[in-house]
C-alpha cells in the first residue's frame, strides 16, 4: 500500500523560530510532492509543491526533497502566530493522478 | 491563479432527502477532478476520481450509487448525496487538477461543503 506518514503532531514553536515538518514516502515511484496547509474548518490550500532533488524556495517557506531516502519537508522561517495550522504532506506522479495524502502535522506557533 | 469554486457551502437537510454539490474551475479547465470528505480532526478520504466526458471512478469502499458524480464539462463537476442519512453528515471537499505549465499533478480545493443531516 502506497503511504506517506507524518508525525501527527501537535508540533510547538516559539513565534519566530523555524518549524520543521517531515514527511515521508513509501512509494518510489512518486515523482512530485507537495505541501498544503489547512486552517481549522477550511479546505487545504497548496503552499508549495517539488518534484526536484534539493531545495525549493518560496518567501519564508523551503521544501526539501531526498528521493533517495524518501524524504521531504517543509521548513518555515520566522513562524507566526498565523502559520498555526495543519500541515498536509502529498505525493503524485504514480497514481494516475490521484495524491496520496499524509495524516497531516498539527502546527501551533506561541506568541 | 487557479480558483476552484464550491457550492453551497453549508447544507442542512432532513434524513431521506438528496443534496447536490457543485465544484467549478473558475480560471482554468479541468479534466479532472476529485472528491474527497473529511471527518473532524482526520486526514482526507478520496471518494472518487471524476473525469470530464466519462464515468466517475470511486475509490474501495465508495458507493456509486449512493454518490453520483457527474462531470458534465470542462469546469464544472457535481456530487449527488443520494438518499442522505446522518453517517453521511461530513465536510465535502472537491479538487481540480490544473495541468497548465507542466504542473500534470497539482490539485486546487475548493472551499468545501459541510453537510449535515438531520
Amino acid at each position: 500500500q502506497k503511504e506517506v506518514e507524518q508525525n501527527s503532531g501537535p508540533l510547538s514553536v516559539p513565534e519566530g523560530a523555524i518549524a520543521s515538518l517531515n514527511c515521508t514516502y513509501s512509494d518510489r515511484g512518486s515523482q512530485s510532492f507537495f505541501w498544503y496547509r489547512q486552517y481549522s474548518g477550511k479546505s487545504p490550500e497548496l503552499i508549495m509543491f517539488i518534484y526536484s532533488n534539493g531545495d525549493k524556495e518560496d518567501g519564508r517557506f523551503t521544501a526539501q526533497l531526498n528521493k533517495a531516502s524518501q524524504y521531504v519537508s517543509l521548513l518555515i522561517r520566522d513562524s507566526q502566530p498565523s502559520d498555526s495550522a495543519t500541515y498536509l504532506c502529498a505525493s503524485g506522479g504514480n497514481q494516475g493522478g490521484k495524491l496520496i495524502f499524509g495524516q497531516g502535522t498539527e502546527l501551533s506557533v506561541k506568541p | 491563479g487557479a480558483v476552484v469554486s464550491q457550492h453551497p457551502s453549508r447544507v442542512i437537510c432532513k434524513s431521506g432527502t438528496s443534496v447536490k454539490i457543485e465544484c467549478r474551475s473558475l480560471d482554468f479547465q479541468a479534466t479532472t477532478m476529485f472528491w474527497y470528505r473529511q471527518f473532524p480532526k482526520k486526514s482526507l478520504m478520496l471518494m472518487a476520481t471524476s473525469n470530464e466526458g466519462s464515468k466517475a471512478t470511486y475509490e474501495q469502499g465508495v458507493e456509486k450509487d449512493k454518490f453520483l458524480i457527474n462531470h458534465a464539462s470542462l469546469t464544472l463537476s457535481t456530487l449527488t448525496v443520494t438518499s442522505a442519512h446522518p453517517e453521511d453528515s461530513s465536510f465535502y471537499i472537491c479538487s481540480a487538477r490544473d495541468a497548465r505549465g507542466g504542473q500534470q499533478e497539482t490539485q486546487y480545493f475548493g472551499p468545501g461543503t459541510r453537510l449535515l443531516v438531520l
